[in-house]
């Protein structure tokens, strides 16, 4: 079970937004401006699509955007597009023993 | 260009051990944080092992006693040995590099399989 909450699918159709969520305590997600999101394509390794909660690295589009409220972290894709259809994981910094804490992952569908 | 390439994945037997490799290129393993990522089936992702640039080590209880990241600066590579391999131990392992004070995962290998099964 993972530390982070995400829900485990989303959906939209081609130019929509959606919006993944990702639920974490006092410890983690709240306590340190270190969320970062990471996009999945099957058989690949992850991607770094935003990190420090609302930073893009450098060939990311600006499609993809992150907030942060108290304990939650999100991420917007907007005007979805087909190759958007990955599982998308939210993690966070935690410090102490923990370290590092990720979501379980949520896979993203385009219609 | 950034490159990280893992190797030695494979099928081993219960309390066997494996040694697994990240080939690194386009900047230094000794001047950035490295770390062990893996991800079971079905699951999440999970940190198994950090080698932070001054080569101090960090591992979680599920691995610790067991498993030992390590690099070799000449091939610019870092291992990972992972004795007393359990079922659990089974997942897709990458490896990442976080630049020192960056916080995040910037670049991450394709992964490499291990499967623990008699």
């Amino acid at each position: 079970q993972s530390v982070l909450t995400q829900p485990r699918s989303v959906s939209g159709s081609p130019g929509q937004s959606v919006i993944i969520s990702c639920s974490g305590t006092s410890s983690d997600v709240g306590a340190f401006n270190s969320v970062s999101w990471y996009q999945q394509h099957p058989g690949k390794g992850p991607k770094l699509i935003i990190y420090d909660v609302t930073k893009w690295p450098s060939g990311v589009p600006d499609r993809f955007s992150g907030s942060k409220s108290g304990n939650t972290a999100s991420l917007t894709i907007s005007g979805l597009q087909a190759q958007d259809e990955a599982d998308y994981y939210c993690c966070s910094y935690a410090g102490g023993y923990s370290r590092w804490v990720f979501g379980g992952g949520t896979k993203l569908t385009v219609l | 260009e950034v490159q990280l390439v893992e190797s030695g994945g494979g099928l081993v037997q219960p309390g066997g051990s494996l040694r697994l490799s990240c080939a690194a290129s386009g900047f230094t393993v000794s001047g950035n944080h490295m770390y062990w990522v893996r991800q079971a089936p079905d699951r999440g992702l999970e940190w198994v092992s950090i080698l932070y640039s001054d080569g101090t080590t960090y591992y979680p209880d599920s691995v610790k006693g067991r498993f030992t990241i390590s690099r070799d600066t000449s091939k610019n590579t870092v291992y990972l040995q992972m004795n007393s391999l359990r079922g659990d131990d089974t997942a897709v392992y990458y490896c990442a590099r976080e630049v020192p004070h960056a916080v995040h995962f910037d670049y991450w290998g394709h992964g490499t399989l291990v499967t623990v099964s008699s």
